[in-house]
């Protein structure tokens, strides 16, 4: 079974400076996904960027990016240029290639503060 | 532009009582889901329907019904209503296969109270 772990329950960053949350996962397949969903105070789950575990380029979607390290099973997301908006609980992911959203394992989050 | 549409968004219960959680999308999505939130844990599924007229079981399927009505709505209920199944909920949908190119859609969520 995969498991998935976010070991930083809440953080905290100054608008404008850049945050780093980390993520890491446990399993034995070689073809998976990685997502970081965003939970605002309004409680909808917004998928914030993806990443397929073959490709080894690291994924980028405007001001947030991840650093994917296979080796280490390490997928953290780096938010650039904070944002008050960016206050919010991060899910890490975990999807087993091939699979549906049955497989879909999350971590239990980080709360993040973007403080003015 | 509704994507995943969850009705009601809270409701409070008494021990015992009965209740379904309506979930319908509008995005053509083959696949929908159930998930619980509880504090500290994350989301957990419940069950799934990976297509029209199937439903399996996920991680934590006791005490809770699934009916997947047509390709657009699928339902959660609670026959018998206890204070364990107190959470927040969530719909949520993709295409058939996942992956990440169809992640889930997910719905704005039912916070259940049970007393």
């Amino acid at each position: 079974a995969q498991t998935v772990t976010q070991s930083q329950p809440e953080m905290s960053v100054q608008e404008a400076e850049t945050v780093t949350l980390s993520c890491t996962y446990d399993t034995s397949e070689n073809n998976y996904y990685l997502f970081w969903y965003k939970q605002p105070p309004s409680r909808q789950m917004i998928l914030v960027i993806r990443q397929e575990a073959y490709k080894q380029q690291n994924a980028t979607e405007n001001r947030f990016s991840v650093n994917f390290q296979k080796a280490a099973k390490s997928f953290s997301l780096k938010i650039s240029d904070s944002q008050l908006g960016d206050t919010a609980m991060y899910f890490c992911a975990f999807m087993k290639g091939g699979s549906s959203g049955d497989k879909l394992t999350f971590g239990t989050g980080t709360r993040l503060a973007v403080r003015p | 532009n509704a994507g995943v549409t969850q009705t009601p968004k809270f409701q409070v219960l008494k021990t015992g009582q009965s209740m379904t959680l309506q979930c319908a999308q509008d995005m053509n999505h083959n696949s929908m889901y159930w998930y619980r939130q509880d504090p500290g844990m994350g989301l957990r599924l419940i069950y799934y329907s990976a297509s029209e007229g199937t439903t399996d079981k996920g991680e934590v399927p006791n005490g809770y019904n699934v009916s997947r009505l047509n390709k657009r709505e699928f339902s959660l209920r609670l026959e018998s209503a206890a204070p364990s199944q107190t959470s927040v909920y969530f719909c949520a949908s993709s295409e058939i296969g996942g992956g990440a190119n169809s992640p889930l859609h997910f719905g704005n969520g039912t916070r259940l109270t049970v007393t």
